[in-house]
């Protein structure tokens, strides 16, 4: 089955622990995203990736830092989490370097940050 | 950032009746797109629009890409309980994503 997988779903952490949220497809696409959504304000472009090490900043990067080092898996970094970073975040993938449009997203992993 | 508008926030409707929806932009964009959100799961797209003046049908589904480049709406016709969830409008520029706020749709049976 097409799919992209998050993980963790959930996660509850303390300000300042590092941590790490995975993000696999197996479509073989080469376009992948992270977004954050939160309430009133729709989903925000975090990181995108246009193919195996080509990352580009969005329009929310600050706080964040991904790798892409094989073309399945786009993770998600936050070396030191802080309460504002508290969200749902979303990982999505489409076939070409140029977005697609026709973009799958992930199940979402929602973060607490205290 | 770029900023999209969408209106309404929120709708409330009957079933069988059309919805509008509609989202407009500061900045040009290259393509139009409108998702829906179920609680608790991803966006999944529903119509994608790639030039300025496309009229696009998906089953009850009917969006346009405003001739500026700057707007799109989204019109759905005799709604059904499962028209439930949050509609997203975005716009692609430069391999970028930009969502707007979202429409939260209730049809009442």
């Amino acid at each position: 089955e097409a799919q992209v997988t998050q993980n963790p779903r959930y996660l509850i952490t303390v300000t300042g622990k590092k941590l790490t949220v995975t993000c696999s497809q197996n479509m073989n696409h080469e376009y992948m995203s992270w977004y954050r959504q939160d309430p009133g304000l729709g989903l925000r472009q975090i990181y995108y990736s246009m193919n195996v090490e080509v990352t580009d900043k969005g329009d929310v990067p600050e706080g964040y830092k991904v790798s892409r080092k094989e073309k399945r898996n786009f993770p998600l970094i936050l070396e030191s989490p802080s309460p504002n970073q508290t969200s749902l975040y979303f990982c999505a993938s489409s076939l070409s370097p140029s977005g697609s449009y026709e973009q799958y997203f992930g199940p979402g992993t929602r973060l607490t940050v205290t | 950032g770029q900023q999209l508008n969408q209106s309404p926030q929120s709708m409330f409707i009957q079933e069988g009746e059309d919805v509008s929806m509609n989202c407009t932009s500061s900045s040009i964009f290259n393509t139009w797109l409108w998702y829906k959100q179920d609680p608790g799961e991803g966006p999944v797209l529903l119509i994608a629009l790639y030039k300025a003046g496309e009229l696009t049908s998906n089953g009850r589904l009917t969006a346009q890409f405003g001739i500026t480049r700057k707007d799109s709406f989204l019109n759905i016709s005799a709604s059904i309980p499962s028209d439930v969830g949050i509609y997203f409008c975005a716009g692609n520029y430069i391999n970028q994503f930009y969502f707007g706020t979202g429409t939260s749709l209730t049809v009442i049976p």
